[in-house]
C-alpha cells in the first residue's frame, strides 16, 4: 500500500540556519504530495502541497519540489526563525491522506 | 471564515464506554474525514464521508463508526473503549472528494482510564 518515510527528529538548529527535512514515499499512480505543520496543541496546518511531477509547492519561505524519479519531497527553507519549532509531516493523497510519522524541529536562538 | 470546529476539546472515559465525537466542516465543504493519531506519531487515516455517504474507512476495528448529516456535520463513535483508543482524533475537510488539500481542526484529546 502506500506509505511516506520522514528522516526520523528532533532537527535541531540555530536560527538562520538551513533546513531540509527529507521525505519519500512509495505509492501506486501519481499522488498529490503535501507538507503539514503541527504547533504544539494545535491541528494540522497545510504549509505546502503539490500535485504533478517537477511542481515546486512553497508557501512562508519553505518550498518542495515534487521528484518523481525519486519518489521525493524533501522540505527546505534557507533561514528558519525560532516560530517554525513545530512538528512537520510529509503527506500523500490519493482520496485520502497518508502521512508519515513527522519529524520534530526545534530552533534555538 | 470558521475553520473546521471539533467538539469535544478534551474528553476522560474509562474503559468499556461509548463515546461521540463531533465535527462542523468549513462552510461549503462537502467532504469530511477522519483521523487518529496517536502521541508521537503521524494521523491515521478512519474514515472518510463525501455527500453523507462513506467513501473510505482505513483498518479500524467495528468499534469504530461514523455518520455525515445533511449540513455536512460529522459524527465519530467509538464503542467499548479501550486503553489503546486513547489519541487525539482529528476531523478535517474539503471541498470535494479526491487528491484535495484537506483542512484540519485541533482535534479532540480523549483519554481513556
Amino acid at each position: 500500500g502506500d506509505s511516506v518515510t520522514q528522516m526520523e527528529g528532533p532537527v535541531t538548529l540555530s536560527e538562520e540556519a538551513f533546513l531540509t527535512i527529507n521525505c519519500t514515499y512509495t505509492a501506486t499512480g501519481y499522488p498529490s504530495l503535501f507538507w503539514y505543520v503541527q504547533y504544539p496543541g494545535e491541528g494540522l496546518q497545510l504549509l505546502l502541497k503539490a500535485t504533478k511531477a517537477d511542481d515546486k509547492g512553497s508557501n512562508k519561505g519553505f518550498e518542495a519540489t515534487y521528484r518523481k524519479e525519486t519518489t521525493s519531497f524533501h522540505l527546505e527553507k534557507g533561514s528558519v526563525q525560532v516560530s517554525d519549532s513545530a512538528v512537520y509531516f510529509c503527506a500523500l493523497s490519493r482520496n485520502k491522506l497518508v502521512f508519515g510519522a513527522g519529524t520534530i524541529l526545534r530552533v534555538k536562538s | 471564515d470558521a475553520g473546521v470546529t471539533q467538539s469535544p476539546t478534551h474528553l476522560i472515559k474509562t474503559r468499556g464506554q461509548q463515546v461521540t465525537l463531533r465535527c462542523s466542516p468549513i462552510s461549503g465543504h462537502k467532504s469530511v474525514s477522519w483521523y487518529q493519531q496517536v502521541l508521537g506519531q503521524g494521523p491515521q487515516f478512519i474514515f472518510q464521508y463525501y455527500e453523507k455517504e462513506e467513501r473510505g474507512r482505513g483498518n479500524f476495528p467495528d468499534r469504530f463508526s461514523a455518520r455525515q448529516f445533511p449540513n455536512y456535520s460529522s459524527e465519530l463513535n467509538v464503542n467499548a473503549l479501550l486503553l489503546g483508543d486513547s489519541a487525539l482524533y482529528l476531523c478535517a475537510s474539503s471541498l470535494v472528494q479526491g487528491p484535495q488539500p484537506q483542512h484540519f481542526g485541533d482535534g479532540t484529546r480523549l483519554s481513556i482510564l
